[in-house]
């Protein structure tokens, strides 16, 4: 079975700061990891995913993250945020089997102050 | 957006009533699932469906069904509703099983809350 850790359950961060939301994962079996993204009362929506190979994966609105087999971590980064990236930030692991069986972290969520 | 309505968007409903939820889809995708999502604990699975009339159970399925008479919508029906039961619920489809070449597409939610 897999689970997912983020252990931030809030980022404040100031426009225009780098930010990264941490992500740890268990998993006995190899995975696909991925980041969601919700906005205010609105579903989720898919920001970036790791399947295989490069292990530094680049997503929408100018996100990225980096898969570490080691250190089972997918930590998710930003270089510059803007106000309009305040939101709530899920990390997901699914096994590689014939399942779309989502595991969900906990949900961080990013505060971009002005 | 992927075509996914749910409905209603919200509901205040009484302990031990019946309650339904509704999402419809646009995209005919084959899989479709339920979760609810709460404070401290994401998004859980409830049921999920891989097609007309098959379904199976998620983590949380305690005191809830699921039905599938048509591709394009899946009922999540509360029996009798508890106060455990208010939560915010998201439907989600995806085109076929696999999570890496298929990801899940969510509706806005629907807000229950059982008083």
């Amino acid at each position: 079975a897999q689970s997912v850790t983020q252990l931030d359950s809030q980022v404040p961060v100031f426009e225009e700061a780098p930010v990264e939301l941490r992500c740890n994962y268990s998993s006995s079996v190899s995975v696909y990891l991925f980041w969601y993204v919700q906005y205010p009362n609105q579903g989720l929506q898919l920001l970036l995913k790791y399947l295989s190979g490069s292990t530094l994966v680049k997503g929408i609105n100018g996100f990225e993250a980096e898969f570490n087999k080691s250190q089972t971590s997918f930590h998710l980064r930003k270089p510059s945020v803007h106000i309009s990236d305040t939101a709530e930030y899920f990390c997901a692991v699914s096994d590689r089997g014939a399942t779309n069986k989502l595991i969900f972290g906990t949900g961080t969520l990013l505060a971009v102050q002005p | 957006d992927a075509g996914i309505t749910q409905s209603p968007r919200h509901k205040v409903t009484e302990t031990g009533t019946p309650v339904t939820l509704r999402c419809h889809q646009t995209e005919n995708h084959r899989y479709m699932y339920w979760y609810r999502q709460d404070p401290g604990h994401g998004l859980r699975l409830i049921h999920y469906s891989y097609g007309v009339k098959d379904t199976d159970k998620g983590e949380v399925s305690d005191g809830y069904s699921v039905s599938r008479s048509k591709t394009e919508d899946f009922l999540l029906t509360l029996e009798s509703a508890t106060s455990s039961q208010t939560s915010v619920y998201f439907c989600a489809i995806s085109e076929s099983q696999g999570a890496g070449n298929s990801p899940l597409h969510f509706g806005n939610g629907t807000r229950l809350t059982v008083t």
